[in-house]
């Protein structure tokens, strides 16, 4: 079965640091999306990659899947203490587009001000 | 657009009691998710609905859980009896033609 592995598992950063999230696949990606967590909050849409070699870019955050589209980076550009939160990577579920989704296990960030 | 609504936010019972836990979509979707989320396990699929059926269950623990979506606009999960093991966070999501899922606030579930 297709498995999402995210790294690192967490990171701590200085405020106003770049970092980077990367999330991949065992099986190619046919849709990649990444959310964002606040404890004890729902998940936050962010963006949604379809195309190998996709990038979008929202604000500071920048999501980019390869051209193999077996893996996907998620990078924040000088970030704040409002970006911190939990990062996950979710997956079409075996190829499939109805937007049943598995989840990678999240990267939890820190942002030091 | 209100989002996603669930209801309760949280809930404390007792093992052995009945817990139903409800949802209602982001009108005009037509896909809605439940998910369950633990430390240990993370983010787990329980079911899904496409256009009010359910398409797949196969996430669902054990046939002590149950969903059901009447109609496009409200949705229940229901645990009967509940166990402690079923403490976690339950969220409901809805999408529409699978252009990312919504997520609501979530459930916080603790089961004694």
């Amino acid at each position: 079965s297709q498995e999402l592995e995210q790294s690192p598992q967490s990171l701590i950063v200085q405020e106003g640091k770049n970092l980077t999230i990367n999330c991949t696949s065992s099986k190619t990606l046919y849709g990649l999306y990444w959310y964002k967590q606040k404890y004890g909050e729902g998940l936050i849409f962010l963006m949604m990659l379809q195309k190998g070699g996709e990038e979008k870019s929202h604000e500071k955050i920048t999501a980019k899947l390869d051209e193999k589209k077996q893996q996907s980076s998620l990078h924040i550009t000088a970030s704040q203490p409002s970006h911190a939160g939990i990062y996950l990577c979710g997956a079409d579920r075996n190829g499939g587009s109805q937007g049943n989704l598995i989840f990678g296990k999240g990267t939890k960030l820190s942002v030091k001000p | 657009d209100a989002g996603v609504i669930q209801s309760p936010r949280h809930e404390v019972t007792e093992m052995g009691q009945e817990v139903t836990l409800r949802c209602k979509p982001i009108s005009g979707h037509n896909s809605l998710f439940w998910y369950r989320q633990t430390m240990m396990r993370g983010l787990e699929l329980l079911i899904y609905f496409n256009n009010n059926v359910p398409i797949d269950d196969s996430g669902m623990p054990e046939d002590r859980f149950s969903a059901k979506m009447p109609n496009a606009s409200f949705s229940t999960l229901k645990i009967q009896p509940s166990e402690p093991r079923d403490s976690a966070v339950y969220f409901c999501a809805s999408s529409f033609a699978g252009r990312g899922q919504y997520f609501g606030p979530g459930t916080r579930l603790t089961v004694l």
